[in-house]
């Protein structure tokens, strides 16, 4: 079945280093969403991609699809204490658009 | 985006007993809905898509007598834990939204501890 990894599965930064996450899929995706869980709370929806390169920047935070559609990456420049959290990438798989996966996540840290 | 209340927010029960999660779509009428589960420390797993006036659709592995899913309304769909063991204890999600793709909505979880 498709499987969505995410690395690294850990990073512990120094506020104001920056922080990049990557995500691979087995399969080519339809899109990929990148939602964003704080310790102790629920997933919330970061940004969607859908186009084959497409890169979006959110503040200091800039998304990218592969050309391939089967990975992405999540760039946080000069990284902050509320960036703290585990970043999720979640894809849909060509071939099962209504089901949503999860990659496996990356925790960040910051130390202040 | 969509608002999604879910209920209760943390449960502890003893081995054996019965468990119900209500999850409620509060402006948004979802004929789908989808449940997540996530162990400490993990991602979220889909268990199952619970489905408006019919049967829910359960992943390969999830246990459809166990996790016994109803979706009567549009506004609310139940996953009751049956039967409950300490594997069982995690952090169970629902979902609304994911058609054409949309982003999914999720209620604030449930934690479950089961003693």
């Amino acid at each position: 079945g498709q499987q969505v990894m995410q690395i690294p599965q850990y990073q512990h930064v120094q506020e104001g280093e920056d922080f990049t996450t990557y995500c691979n899929s087995s399969t080519t995706l339809s899109n990929i969403q990148w939602y964003k869980q704080r310790p102790g709370g629920h997933p919330v929806f970061l940004i969607q991609l859908v186009k084959s390169g497409e890169v979006k920047k959110q503040k200091r935070l800039t998304f990218q699809f592969g050309e391939a559609k089967k990975n992405s990456s999540l760039h946080i420049t000069a990284t902050q204490t509320t960036d703290v959290g585990t970043y999720f990438c979640a894809g849909r798989d060509m071939d099962s658009s209504y089901k949503l996966i999860f990659g496996s996540g990356t925790r960040l840290l910051v130390r202040p | 985006g969509a608002v999604v209340s879910q209920h209760p927010s943390r449960v502890i029960c003893k081995s054996g007993t019965s468990v119900k999660i209500e999850c409620r779509s509060l402006d948004f009428q979802a004929t789908t809905m989808f449940w997540y589960r996530q162990f400490p420390k993990q991602s979220l797993m889909l268990m199952a898509t619970s489905n408006e006036g019919s049967k829910a659709t359960y992943e390969q592995g999830v246990e459809k007598d166990k996790f016994l899913i109803n979706h009567a309304s549009l506004t609310l769909s139940t996953l009751t834990v049956t039967s409950a063991h300490p594997e069982d204890s995690s952090f169970y999600i629902c979902s609304v939204g994911g058609s054409n793709n949309s982003p999914l909505h999720f209620g604030n979880g449930t934690r479950l501890t089961v003693t």
